[in-house]
């Protein structure tokens, strides 16, 4: 079975630019969610997905960035403008339902330059 | 969700039990602890979780102390690739909403 898969592994971009990082989680999970870390610091939540539906997106930083889940299958989360602070790793985890376990993908590394 | 104390590192031979403890005194009656790690840079990686009674499963064991204040996961035989971060979460489980607050965790490095 295929796990939980990131696209791109890294991306740099310049500052100002767009990028769409975009998840595919485990087939069949409904819970699909963001969390990211960035240079020194802890892995921090972003937002949680139930299929389609944001369930909880208190960890977004700003409008700046915009994630999707479209037909409750891949997501993505853009990023623009992009900024300096942005760089880190973007890790996708998803979850089925009623169990406690979050499987990890191994993350998109964005660095803005 | 409550907070979790671990040593930031800690050094272990190959092939014998590392032992990573936690402190959560803040722990309430329905908050689950929780252990991931993260092995260099890969997605963190589920081990195992428990409520009051001690869990074992083919990873690691866990065990947690009866006023529940602490616990301790348990790596048998310790192998290279055990060599990691791991993170001690304590929270509500909602089994499906799984926001999860990493600390620092503890870098566990295994000797040959």
């Amino acid at each position: 079975e295929a796990g939980v898969t990131q696209f791109p592994s890294h991306s740099v971009i310049e500052k100002g630019q767009t990028v769409t990082l975009r998840c595919d989680p485990i087939s069949g999970h409904d819970n699909l969610y963001w969390y990211r870390r960035v240079m020194g610091k802890e892995i921090k939540f972003l937002l949680h997905f139930v299929k389609e539906s944001k369930q909880d997106e208190s960890g977004m930083p700003n409008n700046r960035f915009l994630a999707e889940r479209t037909g409750g299958t891949y997501s993505t989360l853009k990023v623009q403008p992009a900024e300096l602070e942005d760089s880190g790793v973007y890790f996708c985890a998803s979850s089925a339902r009623h169990t406690g376990e979050l499987f990890f993908g191994e993350g998109s590394r964005l660095t803005v330059l | 969700d409550a907070k979790t104390t671990q040593p930031p590192s800690m050094d272990c031979a190959e092939g014998r039990a590392a032992n990573l403890p936690c402190n959560h005194s803040t722990i309430s009656g329905n908050e689950y602890v929780y252990w991931y790690r993260q092995i260099h840079s890969q997605g963190p990686q589920y081990i195992i979780h428990g409520l009051k009674n001690n869990e074992t499963n083919e990873m690691a064991s866990l065990i947690i102390t009866e006023d529940r204040k602490s616990s301790t996961l348990i790596l048998p035989h310790a192998t290279l690739r055990d060599t990691a971060v791991y993170y001690c979460i304590v929270r509500v489980t909602n089994f499906g909403n799984e926001k999860l607050t990493f600390g620092t965790g503890t870098r566990l490095t295994i000797i040959p």
